[in-house]
């Protein structure tokens, strides 16, 4: 079973535009992850938020986390027609092996 | 360095017959991961190896599913006797210990079964 939902399931955007994906989890977590999976490249981290941590940044990524709402966000700011691409939140949740992804959010840039 | 490798990319199978799904890992990591991704959905949690022990086979959807991963490098994902509700993409992943690192996943090898 899946874990996370992200929403909107669908987003397109102009290209410059920033670009904001939601995350809900349902169980207590140790970390959340987030990884981009387009055709070429497969599935590829971006980055890893633990629980006691509220915010981190990546280059134009902006992760955030409430574990009271159970809930993360990822911003990507000035995007790009390479950001096209589906975005997942996984959760390593605790006394469990391995990730539980969420079904993803479908990014497109319009150029 | 190279990344996670799996092979074949691509497999059609009959139903009813057996295949085997190959994840070379990162040289050194310890845990290794196979996924399923059924399409239009987020990849979904299989089983786990340490080295070469199977810590949770909890995902395995049926007993015709066994993985092993004997010498704790490569890992081989078998699947008995396809049906159509198989058809997949089989991901394989590795970190260094665990899910508190990230996994790197290998490209998958998209399974369909006729």
């Amino acid at each position: 079973s899946q874990q996370g939902e992200e929403d909107p399931q669908a987003l397109s955007i102009q290209e410059g535009e920033n670009a904001t994906m939601n995350c809900s989890y349902k169980t207590s977590i140790n970390n959340l992850q987030w990884y981009r999976q387009n055709s070429g490249r497969g599935l590829v981290h971006l980055i890893l938020i633990r629980s006691n941590e509220r915010e981190k940044h990546s280059g134009r990524l902006r992760v955030t986390l409430d574990t009271s709402k159970k809930s993360s966000s990822l911003l990507i700011t000035a995007s790009r027609a390479a950001d096209t691409a589906s975005y997942f939140c996984a959760t390593d949740a605790r006394g469990a092996d391995g990730l539980t992804f969420g079904k993803g959010t479908h990014l497109i840039i319009q150029p | 360095g190279a990344g996670v490798s799996q092979s074949p990319r691509y497999k059609v199978a009959k139903r009813g017959q057996d295949v085997a799904l190959r994840c070379d890992p990162i040289s050194g990591h310890v845990s290794l991961f196979w996924y399923q991704q059924a399409l239009g959905q987020g990849p979904e949690f299989l089983t786990y190896f340490q080295n070469e022990a199977q810590l949770d086979k909890s995902g395995l959807p049926s007993d015709r599913f066994f993985a092993e991963r004997p010498e704790g490098s490569v890992s081989t994902l078998k699947i008995q006797r396809t049906q159509q509700e198989d058809s997949a993409v089989y991901l394989c992943a590795s970190s260094w210990s665990g899910s508190s690192y990230e996994q790197y996943f290998g490209p998958g090898t998209r399974l369909t079964v006729t």
